[in-house]
């Protein structure tokens, strides 16, 4: 009964470079968010996705940030030519239904996030 | 606006003393989810629990106590008796309808240092 599997758990990328950040939703769950969490502060969210839709993308900045979920395969936040300011934890959540239990009983999962570093 | 209120940056207690977390929230929605998240110095998030808008019941769940209070919008946080293992980083989070029940807003945490 795997929980949301993120990978890696730490990334390490210098300036410039593209970063992929996966997420691998609870077995069964067709919904999945991401969150930034910057040092020092709490989670800000980024992203809400179903398979192969993009439902609410108001918290990911508009340039060099993307996010998908195939209808096949993990969830991927993918960051283009990081800057240093993109350090940050990012955590992945999903859900069977929308939200934090508004359609279920089920409280989003949280994966153990992926801590990225940019040299 | 929906928005949440840690005040407190930063708490240092001594073993075995009681310590209160403090959340403060903002909403104009009726129905909402209030929650509380454990981040240890691992990193990763820890549920602790969630309570619905419609239930102000207090809850207690061992050393831990919640105390939700509708008319003041707060959902305050209590470890009895505290321990070292409680060292970590506390996070209120607030899930309203208004938002169309999927984005969470998380206070900007609570830093607790447990003392032995």
């Amino acid at each position: 009964n795997a929980g949301v599997m993120q990978n890696p758990r730490h990334l390490v990328r210098r300036r410039g470079q593209e970063a992929r950040l996966r997420c691998s939703p609870v077995k069964g769950h067709s919904h999945v968010y991401w969150y930034r969490q910057l040092p020092e502060e709490g989670l800000k969210f980024m992203v809400y996705l179903q398979k192969e839709n993009i439902i609410d993308e108001s918290g990911m900045p508009k340039e060099r940030f993307s996010a998908e979920f195939p209808k096949e395969g993990p969830s991927i936040l993918r960051i283009q030519q990081v800057v240093r300011g993109d350090s940050a934890a990012y955590f992945c959540a999903s859900s069977p239904q929308p939200g934090q239990g508004f359609y279920s009983n089920q409280p989003q999962h949280f994966g153990d996030g992926t801590r990225l570093s940019i040299l | 606006a929906q928005k949440v209120t840690q005040a407190q940056t930063e708490i240092s207690v001594v073993e075995k003393e009681d310590v209160t977390l403090d959340c403060v929230y903002e909403t104009r929605d009726t129905t909402y989810y209030l929650f509380w998240y454990k981040q240890p110095p691992s990193g990763e998030l820890v549920f602790l629990i969630r309570r619905n808008s419609f239930d102000e019941q207090n809850e207690i769940s061992g050393r831990y106590s919640w105390n939700f209070q509708k008319s003041t919008s707060s959902f305050n946080f209590t470890i009895t008796a505290s321990q070292v293992v409680d060292s970590a980083v506390y996070f209120c989070a607030l899930s309203g309808a208004n938002t169309g029940g999927f984005k969470t807003i998380f206070g900007a945490g609570t830093r607790l240092f447990v003392k032995a």
